[in-house]
């Protein structure tokens, strides 16, 4: 079992409906957990970091996490076509430094 | 101020070949860190240096696979006899803090360095 888990898709949504993307990871002690946007050919940018359980938003996006379940998720509202890319979300495991990436998935918004 | 810089942006290496990739990271920024990126994954650790200590290189796949940072600021890894599944994007990352600073910091990426061993 990978650490960190995600449907690689790729995922299609409609211009300004609601993309949702979801993450699994094993590691209990997990303590820090980010979403990454990576356009093809680009290296990965921050777009969101959650740690404490429950939702923290961001203008259009939306970070979950339910620490119970082991499950962290995004929401984009209003999706627009620049938000296609593949998103990636990582973890810090407590007492490490690195970050472990799931495999991502591909995001595709259709106008 | 600029962001986390590579070099070369791309390699063309013969198998058998040793290569050098380049990082410099944000100016002042304590730690860095190397991921090697294959094709449709996510990156995966390689290895953290806090200024010029290599603290955990627990991810570097081989003993072909060397980093260094000596002066605590530019960073070199270097790939010996490299073989066809060394092919990746190899992304360097740096970030304000070292270990006694907040995980939660945000790592920088630079755009990466797309090696292809033929």
């Amino acid at each position: 079992q990978k650490e960190v888990e995600q449907n690689s898709g790729p995922l299609s949504v409609p211009e300004g409906a609601i993309a949702s993307l979801n993450c699994t990871y094993s590691d209990r002690g997990s303590q820090s957990f980010f979403w990454y946007r990576q356009y093809s050919g680009k290296s990965p940018e921050l777009i969101m970091f959650i740690y404490s359980n429950g939702d923290k938003e961001d203008g259009r996006f939306t970070a979950q996490l339910n620490k119970a379940s082991q499950y962290v998720s995004l929401l984009i509202r209003d999706s627009q076509p620049s938000d296609s890319a593949t998103y990636l979300c990582a973890v810090i495991i407590q007492g490490a430094q690195k970050l472990v990436f799931g495999q991502g998935t591909r995001l595709t918004i259709n106008p | 101020g600029a962001g986390v810089s590579q070099s070369p942006r791309y390699k063309v290496a013969k198998r058998g070949q040793d290569v050098a990739l380049r990082c410099d990271p944000i100016s002042g920024h304590v730690s860095l860190f190397w991921y090697q990126q294959a094709l449709g994954q996510g990156p995966e650790f390689l290895t953290y240096f806090q200024n010029e200590a290599q603290l955990d290189k627990s991810g570097l796949p081989s003993d072909r696979f060397f980093a260094e940072r000596p002066e605590g600021s530019v960073s070199t890894l270097k790939i010996q006899r490299t073989q066809q599944e060394d092919s990746a994007v190899y992304l360097c990352a740096s970030r304000r803090g070292g270990t006694g600073t907040s995980v939660r910091n945000e790592q920088f990426f630079g755009p990466g360095t797309r090696l292809t061993v033929l």
